[in-house]
């Protein structure tokens, strides 16, 4: 009954390491969402994907790229590990319907400690 | 900057009560609201949807949308302590934004 996976649920990883999360779903949803979340600061968009290939920058995408080269994965990348990207990261799916995004899906998420 | 704006709480309340959780947005675009439950470690679950104005209602569960106000609330009956959760507020037209989420503990 899995319909997003996200690769790793836990990792520590140290600065200046590049790092890459992978999100897998299965639902053959369109788009694809990567979030970060935080303490007191909820849920802040990173990046996203509306088709292979083609990627937006969210709210806070500095220190991040995306990769999407095909429709059910997205990988999100951390070019140089810095210790303000510990954090909790999620990965979500949706597609769009005729009231806008269907549900969300989220990842179990992956619980990143950069040290 | 399109947002939604929920109280972080904590909200508190006893064993079989209503808690009554609520949500604005900006967006005048939106038209789908949804709730998630958020577990402390776990990733947000859905609870609900709602796309028209008005009360829709699932088991323990009411959802409620005033687009002229740009409002939403959900209401929970005879709460219980496994309620006890953070609850996320979501909108946007195509790409889900997130409120803050709210606190909600029931205490025996």
């Amino acid at each position: 009954d899995v319909k997003v996976t996200q690769s790793s649920r836990y990792l520590v990883k140290r600065t200046g390491e590049k790092v890459f999360l992978e999100c897998v779903q299965d639902m053959d949803h369109e788009n694809m969402f990567w979030y970060r979340q935080d303490p007191g600061l909820g849920l802040r968009l990173i990046y996203f994907s509306y088709d292979v290939k083609m990627k937006e920058k969210g709210d806070i995408p500095e220190g991040y790229s995306v990769s999407r080269e095909k429709k059910e994965r997205f990988s999100l990348i951390l070019e140089s590990a810095s210790t303000n990207q510990t954090s909790m990261y999620l990965c979500a799916s949706t597609n769009p319907g005729s009231s806008g995004n269907t549900e969300a899906f989220f990842g179990q998420g992956t619980r990143l400690t950069v040290v | 900057q399109k947002e939604v704006e929920q109280n972080s709480g904590p909200l508190s309340v006893p064993e079989g009560a209503i808690a009554s959780l609520n949500c604005t947005y900006s967006d005048r675009g939106s038209q789908s609201f949804f709730w998630y439950r958020q577990y402390s470690g776990k990733s947000p679950e859905l609870i609900m949807f709602i796309y028209s104005n008005g009360d829709k209602e699932d088991g323990r569960f009411t959802a409620q949308l005033n687009k002229a106000s740009q409002y939403v609330s959900l209401l929970i009956r005879d709460s219980q302590p496994s309620d006890s959760a953070t609850y996320l507020c979501a909108g946007g037209s195509y790409i889900p934004t997130f409120g803050r989420g709210t606190s909600l503990i029931v205490h025996p």
